[in-house]
């Protein structure tokens, strides 16, 4: 089945404590992204990636980091995280570069960090 | 910077009326629209994506216009049914990027 697959679903987690929430698509996508979902702001692209090795940054990518080693993954890391960064996650891929086919989404990671 | 807004943020309807989702964008340079149905906790899923170039697409009950010298789009939904009930937003690219700016969201109940 295609699909983007996040993991975790659900992350608890404290101030400072370094994470990486996964993100891989099985459909040979070439642009991938991720966003964060809060209440009253919408969701907020973070970083994009157009293909392998190549990312940039989205309107808010302050306190994230990530990389785009093979096609298929994503990983979006948290290196100090602090509470600001609780939100609702989700990964997307399309087929281009150019927005040219409609993303997919994954199911999303709900991290709290206390 | 472009700014997108969906009106209204919430809508009720009884079940066998015909929805309308409006999305407006200031800059009207885009490269396509992305309609998109959330269900609560879950991830976005595509309904329509038309190109720039395009008037309008349809999909089975979904039919979705784009004006874009005016900076709208419009979602239409033919005869609802309660499993339409769903936050639908909307979502565009700059014409020079791949910056996805997105709508802040219409959440549909269809009422039995």
């Amino acid at each position: 089945e295609a699909q983007v697959t996040q993991n975790p679903r659900y992350l608890i987690t404290v101030t400072g404590k370094k994470l990486t929430v996964t993100c891989s698509q099985n459909m040979n996508h070439e642009y991938m992204s991720w966003y964060r979902q809060d209440p009253g702001l919408g969701l907020r692209q973070i970083y994009y990636s157009m293909n392998v090795e190549v990312t940039d940054k989205g309107d808010v990518p302050e306190g994230y980091k990530v990389s785009r080693k093979e096609k298929r993954n994503f990983p979006l890391i948290l290196e100090s995280p602090s509470p600001n960064q609780t939100s609702l996650y989700f990964c997307a891929s399309s087929l281009d570069s150019f927005n040219n086919s409609p993303l997919h989404f994954g199911n999303g990671t709900r991290l709290t960090v206390t | 910077k472009q700014e997108v807004t969906q009106i209204p943020a919430a809508l009720s309807v009884p079940e066998g009326e015909n929805l309308v989702l409006n999305c407006s964008f200031t800059d009207s340079a885009i490269y396509n629209l992305q309609w998109f149905r959330q269900d609560p906790g879950k991830g976005l899923t595509s309904l329509l994506l038309i190109q720039s170039s395009q008037r309008e697409q349809t999909s089975g009950r979904l039919n979705a216009s784009l004006d874009k010298s005016s900076g709208r789009s419009t979602l239409y939904i033919a005869a609802s049914q309660p499993g339409d009930s769903a936050t639908y937003l909307c979502a565009v690219p700059k014409a020079a990027g791949n910056k996805l700016t997105f709508g802040g969201g219409t959440r549909v109940l269809v009422k039995p």
